[in-house]
């Protein structure tokens, strides 16, 4: 079957501190990788997406992820976390020749000053 | 481009009323799906659509109805409101089915059935 798993509900880190937010998936088709944030009470926003080529992906506010096909993951990561930053990621894939995106249960981030 | 629109932002609903969830788009996407956000379990997809006139379900489609008769608009109906359908319901779009597959998201529904 195919899934994503986020593996942390909830991750705080302090402020200016480097943080990485796990996403793995299973599938035996190709994919399409997706991080959107969601800050409180707003909508989803796109951070990056990783669809094909150089398997490190850059994205808005200073955040990246990496696509690691044998370790089936892609997880993002910030070198330095800043109080706007807090707010709910979630972890989104998109499976070769299916139309629907999965979304992971999300991974609420914590900034403490 | 106003983007993905939804009304209302917010709906209180007694147990058995019916109401409709508007959502409209204006970038022409033949993509538009419905999902609903619930505390520790993401956002899962209701019902989507890849065309005027083509719906499908999602992974939690049961209480739900949507019609698709134009490019723009995707309403989801709501027949007979259940306490178990509070939730925050959120409409996305996108082009369809050109790698891109990156969706736009709506500011969202908290509908409360009471």
């Amino acid at each position: 079957a195919q899934s994503v798993t986020q593996l942390d509900s909830q991750v705080p880190v302090f402020e200016e501190a480097p943080v990485e937010l796990r996403c793995n998936y299973s599938s035996s088709v190709s994919v399409y990788l997706f991080w959107y944030v969601q800050y409180p009470n707003q909508g989803l926003q796109l951070l990056l997406k990783y669809l094909s080529g150089s398997t490190l992906v850059k994205g808005i506010n200073g955040f990246e992820a990496e696509f690691n096909k044998s370790q089936t993951s892609f997880h993002l990561r910030k070198p330095s976390v800043h109080i706007s930053d807090t707010a709910e990621y979630f972890c989104a894939v998109s499976f070769f020749g299916n139309e629907k995106l999965t979304f992971g249960t999300g991974t609420r981030l914590t900034i403490i000053p | 481009n106003a983007g993905v629109t939804q009304t209302p932002k917010f709906q209180v609903l007694k147990t058995g009323q019916s109401m409709t969830l508007q959502c409209a788009q204006d970038m022409n996407h033949e993509y538009m799906s419905w999902y609903r956000q619930d505390p520790g379990m993401g956002l899962r997809l209701i019902h989507y659509s890849v065309g005027a006139g083509i719906t499908d379900q999602g992974e939690v489609p049961n209480g739900y109805n949507v019609s698709r008769s134009t490019t723009e608009d995707f309403p989801l109906r709501l027949l007979s409101a259940a306490p178990s359908q509070t939730s925050v319901y959120f409409c996305a779009s996108r082009i369809r089915d050109r790698g891109e597959r990156e969706q736009f998201f709506g500011p969202g529904t908290r509908l409360t059935v009471l």
